[in-house]
């Protein structure tokens, strides 16, 4: 299994409802990685996990909680989102000091 | 991590070789510089990386120059299936931080 899964492909939620995200991968990677990618820019580093720990936060507001829960599942937990969190958010999983990141193809979010 | 800059976008005609040029004029002597692509509607995947020598895969190919300040991603026959964001991203694998931090790419636009 060389893929990083993703679910669900699409959300809409509302501003006070929480919802979660899920990003599966069985490749033995021990790094996995939270993107968010506006439309027509760059994605950009939300979180990192190595070996279960997050190690990096980018200063992402606290309406975003990750969770890593073994080595093989990552979530991100939503919740008392804005319009602008809008967003494609990708998961991507790797070596830990590997070189080559396999994302999955993403959670497309609407906030409304 | 150092900065590259890339063309915001190039055309290229289906079947003939594409050049895409990478600047990267404060690298260090640890960073790896990698190759991104990212389809429409699709996450990032991953092309080709190297240190100091040319590199080729099935994919593609890397030219760096001698003194490293700039790179080169080699599509040998552009198919309209190459049309994407291509991102040169450099990287340093003892660096704790270990995660990939996307520049603006180029956009690759491939006409039959």
């Amino acid at each position: 299994d060389t893929e990083v899964t993703q679910t669900p492909k699409h959300l809409v939620m509302g501003m006070t409802n929480k919802k979660s995200l899920k990003c599966e991968q069985h490749m033995g990677h021990r790094a996995m990685y939270w993107y968010k990618q506006k439309a027509k820019k760059p994605p950009e580093l939300m979180f990192v996990y190595s070996y279960e720990k997050l190690s990096i936060n980018e200063s992402v507001p606290s309406r975003f909680s990750p969770e890593c829960p073994n080595s093989s599942l990552l979530n991100l937990h939503l919740h008392a989102l804005q319009p602008e969190d809008s967003a494609l958010y990708l998961c991507a999983s790797s070596q830990v000091r590997g070189y080559g990141y396999t994302f999955g193809s993403g959670t497309r979010l609407t906030v409304v | 991590d150092a900065k590259t800059t890339q063309p915001n976008s190039m055309e290229s005609n289906e079947e003939e070789p594409v050049h895409l040029p990478c600047n990267h004029s404060t690298i260090s002597g640890t960073d790896y510089i990698h190759w991104y692509r990212q389809l429409p509607s699709q996450g990032p995947e991953y092309v080709i990386h190297g240190l100091t020598s040319n590199v080729n895969n099935r994919m593609a190919s890397l030219a760096i120059a001698e003194d490293r300040k700039s790179s080169t991603l080699i599509l040998h026959r552009a198919t309209l299936r190459d049309a994407a964001v291509y991102y040169c991203i450099l990287r340093d694998p003892t660096n704790s931080g270990y995660a990939l931090n996307f520049g603006k790419g180029t956009s690759l636009l491939v006409t039959p």
